[in-house]
């Protein structure tokens, strides 16, 4: 079945520092995939998205590039801040509108 | 608009006792979605509805009932609350983008705690 796989964490890095969470997947077809964030005590917030092969996906710095061949979609950003610290989670979509996570990386920038 | 809002956002029951999660959403969207979410095992779905009226299983249905009388409503159900059943519980929504794929959008959890 569809499945995504993530790096376990936690992820600590300084303030400018280069991040990359990486995250790969199983699925049938061709499905859209995801970069969800979640602030503490918050719900999921979509981050960015790739719906096919190739394309690249960013939004506030953040970028990651749907890589078919490696099945994979990693997440980067080239300086992160202290805002940036959350939990980060991979997903994919297939056509049947059922969505599948990754099981999360936290982030932890220090000033 | 208030996107999507759950009732209550946190909750202690003991081991047998019930209770019902509400989502509500005002974005019209057709999908709705139950998951719960445990430390180092990501999100899970419960149950989902394809719109109004309708239910199906998910990935971790047992012990759970849900119910969709209306379109922006969607309840979670625990008849039983077990302490296996500790958790955050997100409920979801989506509606097919302009680009022609489907995005979720979130509520704020719901954190349960069974003794």
């Amino acid at each position: 079945g569809d499945s995504v796989t993530q790096m376990e964490g936690p992820v600590t890095l300084s303030e400018e520092a280069f991040l990359t969470i990486n995250c790969t997947y199983t699925a049938t077809g061709y499905p859209s995939l995801f970069w969800y964030v979640q602030y503490p005590g918050e719900g999921l917030q979509l981050l960015l998205k790739a719906t096919k092969a190739d394309d690249k996906g960013s939004n506030k710095g953040f970028e990651a590039t749907y890589r078919k061949e490696t099945t994979s979609f990693h997440l980067e950003k080239g300086s992160v801040q202290v805002s940036d610290s959350a939990v980060y989670f991979c997903a994919l979509s297939n056509n049947f509108n059922k969505f599948y996570f990754g099981s999360g990386t936290k982030l932890n920038v220090k000033p | 608009n208030a996107g999507v809002t759950q009732t209550p956002k946190f909750r202690v029951l003991k081991t047998g006792q019930s209770m019902t999660l509400l989502c509500a959403q005002d974005m019209n969207h057709e999908y709705m979605y139950w998951y719960r979410q445990d430390p180092g095992m990501g999100l899970r779905l419960i149950h989902y509805s394809v719109g109004e009226g309708t239910t199906a299983k998910g990935e971790v249905p047992d012990g759970y009932n849900v119910s969709r009388l209306k379109k922006q409503n969607f309840l979670l159900g625990l008849e039983s609350a077990a302490p296996s059943q500790t958790s955050v519980y997100f409920c979801a929504t989506s509606q097919i983008s302009p680009g022609g794929t489907y995005e979720q959008y979130f509520g704020p959890g719901t954190r349960l705690t069974v003794t």
